[in-house]
Order: structure tokens, then sequence, then C-alpha cells
């Protein structure tokens, strides 16, 4: 089975603060994905990767920034939270080549 | 570009009855579409993918969908609901294969009464 973790399932933090949202898969794929989820609002691609130390900005990817220094990991971070930031986060893989994504069970971040 | 729409935020359904959620798709190539389900404090499940090899996909927990190109729609259906059937379930579109990334509907609350 394909295992897609992320470091934390709820997380609270304050306005300002750097955050760090760790994404690890074990099946290695060569593309990782962030989004985030809001009701209403489906899912949003902020960021991917299809290789390592590659990155492409998704729809929203102001206020984020991510970092892949190993295959099988894809950090998400916010250089500053805002309150705005509030929301679930997903992380997704798949191999290259393909279109398939297979999701992590997703952090809830909170922002004070 | 690529857009999918799910025409209900909502469905409700008696346990035992039939599912219907609707998606309408657009793109200016041959997609891929794919059904994603979320039950709560989850993440996302592939549900079922269609990719041109047949226009009736058969996907886990006896859920189906059918490609029809004439009405760019992609709906899911099953026979008979499941109390544990009730989630969230996105569609999906992906343009151009492999290097493609997803754009997903805004989501159909599923709702099972006993």
């Amino acid at each position: 089975d394909v295992k897609v973790t992320q470091s934390s399932r709820y997380l609270v933090k304050r306005t300002g603060e750097k955050v760090f949202l760790e994404c690890v898969q074990d099946m290695d794929h060569e593309n990782m994905f962030w989004y985030r989820q809001d009701p209403g609002l489906g899912l949003r691609l902020i960021y991917f990767s299809y290789d390592v130390k590659m990155k492409e900005k998704g729809d929203i990817p102001e206020g984020y920034s991510v970092s892949r220094e190993k295959k099988e990991r894809f950090s998400l971070i916010l250089e500053s939270a805002s309150t705005n930031q509030t929301s679930m986060y997903l992380c997704a893989s798949g191999w290259g080549g393909t279109d398939t994504q297979y999701f992590g069970p997703g952090t809830r971040l909170t922002v004070l | 570009a690529q857009s999918v729409t799910q025409l209900d935020s909502h469905v409700s359904v008696s346990e035992g009855t039939p599912v219907l959620l609707r998606c309408n798709y657009s793109s200016s190539y041959s997609p891929s579409l794919f059904w994603y389900v979320q039950h709560p404090n989850k993440g996302l499940q592939l549900l079922l993918k269609y990719t041109s090899a047949a226009t009736l996909v058969k996907g886990i927990n006896g859920f189906e969908a059918e490609f029809k190109k004439s009405e760019t729609s992609f709906h899911l259906t099953k026979p008979s609901a499941h109390m544990s059937d009730a989630a969230e379930y996105f569609c999906v579109v992906s343009e151009a294969g492999g290097y493609s990334t997803l754009t997903f509907g805004k989501g159909t609350m599923l709702l099972v009464s006993p």
C-alpha cells in the first residue's frame, strides 16, 4: 500500500511564527504536491515538485515556500504565519509520468 | 484550461437507495477524470479513474462512473447506499497526462440516513 505521512494531524501556531509542515512518502514517487482545503473551495494547489530540488508554483503560492532535499520528503514552509492561513493542508505524491495522486491524512493548522 | 463543476453541494439518500453524484468538466484535451472520497478527518482516497480505455469505470466499494463526452459529464453512481458511504466526494480533472496538475471540484457531501 502507498503510504503518505504528514508530521502532525493538528497544529496551533501564533501569527508571525515560521511554520514547517512535513510530508514523507514511502513509494519512491517522483511527484509530490501540497494543497490547502477550505470549506466550499475544494482543494487548491500551493506548490508541487517533480524531482529532488525542483519546485513549481501552483495556484496559490503566496505566503508559502517549499523544500525538497530528498526524494521522499517534501516540506511546506509558512515564512510568517497569518490568520488567513488557518486551513487543512494535504500532501500528495505520485509516480512520474502519471497523474494519479495519493494523499496523506492532512494537517489541520490553526493560526491565532 | 481545465475546470470541473460538481452540481450539488449536498446529496441526501436513505440507506439502500441509489446514489447519484453529478460532475461536469471542461477540458481542451482528452482528459483523465477521477473521483476521490474523503471521510471525516481523513485524507482523500482514490475511488476510480477514467483514462479513455472504457467509458464505464468501476471503482472501489461498488461505485462506478460513466464518461459521456457529448455531455462533458462524469457522474458517480452506486446502486445501493450504505451508511459508511457518508463522506465528501470530489470530482477531479487532469489534462495532458503525467505532467499535468489536477483541478478539483468543490466537493459534494453525501449524507446517508438509516
